[in-house]
């Protein structure tokens, strides 16, 4: 089975502080994403790479950065957070083009900027 | 602007029922169709698809049907069991290119 393992999930911060989230997967995925899901909007695409120091941005990049260094982790940043991204985020992988519908999500990390 | 919308945030079914949850989309470019399915505390997983081309695909207790003309598609879920309660997201895609883009979601509840 794949595995996406997220590092934490539960995560406090508070505004302007740097965050960082960490996904990873074991089962040789080429595409990795970041998701964040809000009530009533569903899982909105942030970024995604498909391939090692690639990144792409989503539909809503904004106030957010991406850092692929090596195949099996996908890490996303918050530069300076801010309460509107209080949210859960959701990290998901897949095999194949970035089209394959088969994504394999981690378990998510529900973040709280105070 | 979504593009993928799913009117009913919620649904509630008495076990052994059917459930029906409806998604309607906007791109008429969306070639390929998606529904997944959440767990509270768990990352969301694949459930059933559907190709632009067909008007039905079947697994089991569950069907999707597509509606091209009417930019709409549906899963039903026959019967209804407790361990179907879930978030079920409808999501799509443009092309074999794309990435897929996920509707806001319908949190069923099966009523034992």
């Amino acid at each position: 089975d794949v595995k996406v393992t997220q590092s934490s999930r539960y995560l406090v911060k508070r505004t302007g502080e740097k965050v960082f989230l960490e996904c990873v997967q074991d089962m040789d995925h080429e595409n990795m994403f970041w998701y964040r899901q809000d009530p009533g909007l569903g899982l909105r695409l942030i970024y995604f790479s498909y391939d090692v120091k690639m990144k792409e941005k989503g539909d809503i990049p904004e106030g957010y950065s991406v850092s692929r260094e090596k195949k099996e982790r996908f890490s996303l940043i918050l530069e300076s957070a801010s309460t509107n991204q209080t949210s859960m985020y959701l990290c998901a992988s897949s095999s194949g083009t970035i089209a394959n519908e088969k994504l394999f999500f981690g378990s998510g990390t529900q973040l709280s900027v105070l | 602007d979504q593009q993928v919308k799913q009117n009913s945030p919620s649904l509630s079914v008495q076990e052994g029922r059917i459930s029906i949850l409806n998604c309607d989309y906007t791109n008429s470019m969306f070639d390929y169709f998606l529904w997944y399915k959440k767990y509270p505390a768990e990352g969301p997983t694949f459930l059933i698809s559907i190709s632009s081309i067909k008007d039905k695909n079947e697994d089991g207790r569950f069907t999707v049907f597509l509606n091209k003309s009417a930019k709409h598609l549906s899963l039903h879920i026959v019967p209804s069991q407790p361990g179907d309660s879930a978030v079920y997201f409808c999501a799509a895609r443009r092309t074999s290119y794309d990435k897929v883009i996920f509707g806001p979601g319908t949190s069923l509840s099966v009523i034992p």
